[in-house]
Protein backbone atom coordinates (compact mmCIF):
# COMPACT_ATOMS: atom_id res chain seq x y z
CA UNK A 1 0.00 0.00 0.00
CA UNK A 2 1.42 3.52 -1.44
CA UNK A 3 1.91 5.93 1.72
CA UNK A 4 1.19 9.57 1.05
CA UNK A 5 3.02 10.94 -1.27
CA UNK A 6 4.18 15.00 -0.99
CA UNK A 7 5.50 16.73 -4.13
CA UNK A 8 7.77 18.86 -4.07
CA UNK A 9 9.79 17.64 -1.39
CA UNK A 10 12.21 20.75 -1.50
CA UNK A 11 11.51 23.87 -3.59
CA UNK A 12 13.06 27.45 -3.18
CA UNK A 13 10.85 30.99 -3.43
CA UNK A 14 11.45 34.39 -2.92
CA UNK A 15 9.18 36.90 -1.08
CA UNK A 16 5.52 37.69 -2.68
CA UNK A 17 5.77 34.57 -4.65
CA UNK A 18 3.41 32.19 -4.30
CA UNK A 19 3.24 28.56 -3.87
CA UNK A 20 1.03 25.48 -4.50
CA UNK A 21 1.90 22.17 -2.68
CA UNK A 22 0.68 18.69 -3.48
CA UNK A 23 -0.36 15.58 -1.30
CA UNK A 24 -1.97 12.39 -2.17
CA UNK A 25 -2.90 10.29 0.95
CA UNK A 26 -3.19 6.24 1.10
CA UNK A 27 -5.57 5.05 -0.95
CA UNK A 28 -8.88 5.49 0.88
CA UNK A 29 -8.26 7.28 3.27
CA UNK A 30 -10.47 10.35 2.68
CA UNK A 31 -9.11 12.71 5.23
CA UNK A 32 -6.08 14.87 4.42
CA UNK A 33 -4.40 17.21 7.20
CA UNK A 34 -1.84 19.95 6.57
CA UNK A 35 0.44 20.89 9.25
CA UNK A 36 3.41 23.57 9.60
CA UNK A 37 7.03 22.76 11.38
CA UNK A 38 9.28 24.93 12.02
CA UNK A 39 12.02 24.72 15.00
CA UNK A 40 10.65 27.05 16.70
CA UNK A 41 7.24 26.52 17.25
CA UNK A 42 6.86 22.79 16.06
CA UNK A 43 3.88 21.18 14.43
CA UNK A 44 1.18 23.83 13.63
CA UNK A 45 -2.58 22.70 12.37
CA UNK A 46 -3.25 24.18 9.13
CA UNK A 47 -6.41 22.75 8.20
CA UNK A 48 -8.10 19.55 7.63
CA UNK A 49 -10.14 18.20 4.58
CA UNK A 50 -12.98 15.37 4.53
CA UNK A 51 -14.94 14.93 1.01
CA UNK A 52 -13.79 17.99 -0.32
CA UNK A 53 -14.58 20.44 2.30
CA UNK A 54 -12.86 21.96 4.70
CA UNK A 55 -13.77 20.75 8.23
CA UNK A 56 -11.52 22.38 10.76
CA UNK A 57 -8.92 25.17 10.62
CA UNK A 58 -5.81 26.72 12.50
CA UNK A 59 -4.55 29.97 13.52
CA UNK A 60 -2.96 31.01 9.84
CA UNK A 61 -3.37 34.14 7.92
CA UNK A 62 -5.54 33.64 5.07
CA UNK A 63 -2.62 33.86 2.39
CA UNK A 64 -2.72 29.87 3.31
CA UNK A 65 -5.33 27.79 1.81
CA UNK A 66 -6.54 24.83 -0.09
CA UNK A 67 -8.46 22.67 -1.50
CA UNK A 68 -9.29 18.72 -1.89
CA UNK A 69 -10.17 16.84 -5.24
CA UNK A 70 -12.98 14.13 -5.30
CA UNK A 71 -10.08 11.49 -5.81
CA UNK A 72 -8.91 12.91 -2.19
CA UNK A 73 -5.59 14.59 -3.23
CA UNK A 74 -5.01 17.83 -1.81
CA UNK A 75 -3.23 20.75 -2.52
CA UNK A 76 -2.34 23.47 0.21
CA UNK A 77 -1.31 26.91 -1.60
CA UNK A 78 0.56 30.26 0.29
CA UNK A 79 0.51 33.09 -1.76
CA UNK A 80 2.54 36.49 -0.97
CA UNK A 81 5.13 34.38 1.08
CA UNK A 82 7.24 35.62 3.35
CA UNK A 83 10.24 34.62 4.86
CA UNK A 84 8.63 33.38 8.06
CA UNK A 85 6.73 30.70 5.76
CA UNK A 86 10.20 29.00 5.31
CA UNK A 87 9.10 25.43 7.30
CA UNK A 88 8.76 21.81 6.63
CA UNK A 89 5.14 21.70 5.02
CA UNK A 90 3.51 17.87 6.47
CA UNK A 91 0.80 16.26 4.94
CA UNK A 92 -1.41 13.64 6.57
CA UNK A 93 -4.11 11.08 5.96
CA UNK A 94 -6.68 9.22 8.06
CA UNK A 95 -9.57 7.31 6.44
CA UNK A 96 -11.98 9.35 8.64
CA UNK A 97 -12.65 12.79 10.59
CA UNK A 98 -14.30 13.73 13.63
CA UNK A 99 -12.51 11.35 16.14
CA UNK A 100 -9.15 11.74 18.18
CA UNK A 101 -8.86 8.23 17.33
CA UNK A 102 -8.16 8.82 14.46
CA UNK A 103 -4.41 8.20 13.51
CA UNK A 104 -2.81 10.15 11.14
CA UNK A 105 0.07 8.43 8.54
CA UNK A 106 2.39 11.83 7.59
CA UNK A 107 3.81 11.80 4.25
CA UNK A 108 7.82 13.24 3.89
CA UNK A 109 6.95 16.62 3.94
CA UNK A 110 7.46 20.15 1.74
CA UNK A 111 10.88 21.38 2.55
CA UNK A 112 10.25 25.23 1.46
CA UNK A 113 12.98 27.56 1.82
CA UNK A 114 11.92 31.46 1.23
CA UNK A 115 14.62 34.12 -0.12
CA UNK B 1 -4.76 26.27 28.19
CA UNK B 2 -4.33 22.93 26.98
CA UNK B 3 -0.51 22.13 26.04
CA UNK B 4 2.13 19.18 25.65
CA UNK B 5 5.63 19.46 27.78
CA UNK B 6 8.75 17.31 26.87
CA UNK B 7 11.38 18.77 29.26
CA UNK B 8 14.29 17.42 27.39
CA UNK B 9 14.98 18.93 24.03
CA UNK B 10 18.20 17.10 23.08
CA UNK B 11 19.10 13.52 24.83
CA UNK B 12 22.18 11.54 24.24
CA UNK B 13 22.39 8.11 25.48
CA UNK B 14 24.82 5.14 24.27
CA UNK B 15 24.24 2.53 21.95
CA UNK B 16 22.79 -0.26 24.22
CA UNK B 17 21.18 2.03 27.34
CA UNK B 18 18.32 2.14 28.17
CA UNK B 19 16.02 5.48 27.29
CA UNK B 20 13.68 7.45 28.56
CA UNK B 21 11.30 10.40 27.11
CA UNK B 22 9.47 12.49 29.51
CA UNK B 23 5.65 13.84 28.18
CA UNK B 24 4.09 15.94 30.33
CA UNK B 25 0.20 17.36 28.88
CA UNK B 26 -2.06 19.62 30.70
CA UNK B 27 -5.75 18.40 30.34
CA UNK B 28 -8.89 18.45 31.95
CA UNK B 29 -9.77 14.70 31.28
CA UNK B 30 -8.05 11.84 30.02
CA UNK B 31 -6.84 12.55 26.29
CA UNK B 32 -5.70 10.16 23.72
CA UNK B 33 -2.18 10.03 23.65
CA UNK B 34 0.62 9.26 20.80
CA UNK B 35 4.42 9.18 20.50
CA UNK B 36 5.36 10.17 17.27
CA UNK B 37 8.89 9.69 15.69
CA UNK B 38 10.87 11.84 12.68
CA UNK B 39 14.07 10.71 11.01
CA UNK B 40 15.44 13.13 9.42
CA UNK B 41 14.62 14.40 5.90
CA UNK B 42 11.50 12.17 6.92
CA UNK B 43 7.97 12.61 8.15
CA UNK B 44 6.56 11.72 11.59
CA UNK B 45 5.73 7.80 11.84
CA UNK B 46 3.37 6.42 14.60
CA UNK B 47 5.43 4.56 17.73
CA UNK B 48 2.67 3.96 19.36
CA UNK B 49 -0.84 4.86 21.00
CA UNK B 50 -2.56 5.15 24.37
CA UNK B 51 -6.90 5.26 23.87
CA UNK B 52 -7.77 3.51 26.85
CA UNK B 53 -7.59 0.30 29.19
CA UNK B 54 -3.83 -0.90 29.80
CA UNK B 55 -1.93 1.66 31.31
CA UNK B 56 1.43 0.47 29.66
CA UNK B 57 0.88 0.01 25.70
CA UNK B 58 3.72 -1.45 23.29
CA UNK B 59 4.82 -0.42 19.81
CA UNK B 60 7.03 -0.33 17.12
CA UNK B 61 10.75 -1.06 17.20
CA UNK B 62 10.82 -1.91 20.62
CA UNK B 63 9.15 1.11 22.32
CA UNK B 64 6.81 1.14 25.05
CA UNK B 65 5.15 4.27 26.95
CA UNK B 66 3.21 4.26 30.63
CA UNK B 67 0.42 6.27 31.00
CA UNK B 68 0.09 7.72 34.49
CA UNK B 69 -2.86 9.86 35.17
CA UNK B 70 -1.93 10.59 38.65
CA UNK B 71 1.48 12.63 36.95
CA UNK B 72 -0.44 13.53 33.44
CA UNK B 73 2.32 11.83 32.06
CA UNK B 74 3.32 9.34 28.91
CA UNK B 75 6.72 8.94 29.03
CA UNK B 76 8.24 6.56 26.21
CA UNK B 77 10.75 4.16 27.13
CA UNK B 78 12.96 1.29 25.00
CA UNK B 79 15.59 -1.21 27.47
CA UNK B 80 18.38 -1.00 24.84
CA UNK B 81 18.70 1.77 22.40
CA UNK B 82 20.44 1.16 18.87
CA UNK B 83 21.62 3.96 16.58
CA UNK B 84 18.88 3.76 14.31
CA UNK B 85 16.83 5.14 16.83
CA UNK B 86 18.88 8.42 16.74
CA UNK B 87 15.47 11.05 15.64
CA UNK B 88 13.37 13.24 17.26
CA UNK B 89 10.57 11.79 19.25
CA UNK B 90 7.25 13.70 19.47
CA UNK B 91 4.42 13.46 22.04
CA UNK B 92 1.12 14.71 21.07
CA UNK B 93 -2.57 14.45 22.62
CA UNK B 94 -5.87 14.79 21.85
CA UNK B 95 -9.11 15.11 23.94
CA UNK B 96 -11.04 11.78 23.67
CA UNK B 97 -14.13 12.72 21.85
CA UNK B 98 -12.25 15.60 19.83
CA UNK B 99 -11.06 15.64 16.52
CA UNK B 100 -7.91 15.99 14.53
CA UNK B 101 -8.11 19.38 14.34
CA UNK B 102 -7.12 19.92 18.44
CA UNK B 103 -3.93 17.36 18.27
CA UNK B 104 -1.47 18.92 20.53
CA UNK B 105 1.99 18.63 19.71
CA UNK B 106 5.36 19.19 22.07
CA UNK B 107 7.82 20.35 20.52
CA UNK B 108 9.85 17.38 20.70
CA UNK B 109 13.06 15.79 22.13
CA UNK B 110 16.30 15.52 19.97
CA UNK B 111 17.76 11.89 20.59
CA UNK B 112 21.66 11.24 19.43
CA UNK B 113 23.53 8.34 19.93
CA UNK B 114 26.49 7.00 20.78
CA UNK B 115 27.95 4.06 19.09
Amino acid sequence: KAGVTQTPRYLIKTRGQQVTLSCSPISGHRSVSWYQQTPGQGLQFLFEYFSETQRNKGNFPGRFSGRQFSNSRSEMNVSTLELGDSALYLCASSPRTGSGANVLTFGAGSRLTVL
Amino acid sequence: AQSVTQPDIHITVSEGASLELRCNYSYGATPYLFWYVQSPGQGLQLLLKYFSGDTLVQGIKGFEAEFKRSQSSFNLRKPSVHWSDAAEYFCAVVPSGGNNRKLIWGLGTSLAVNP
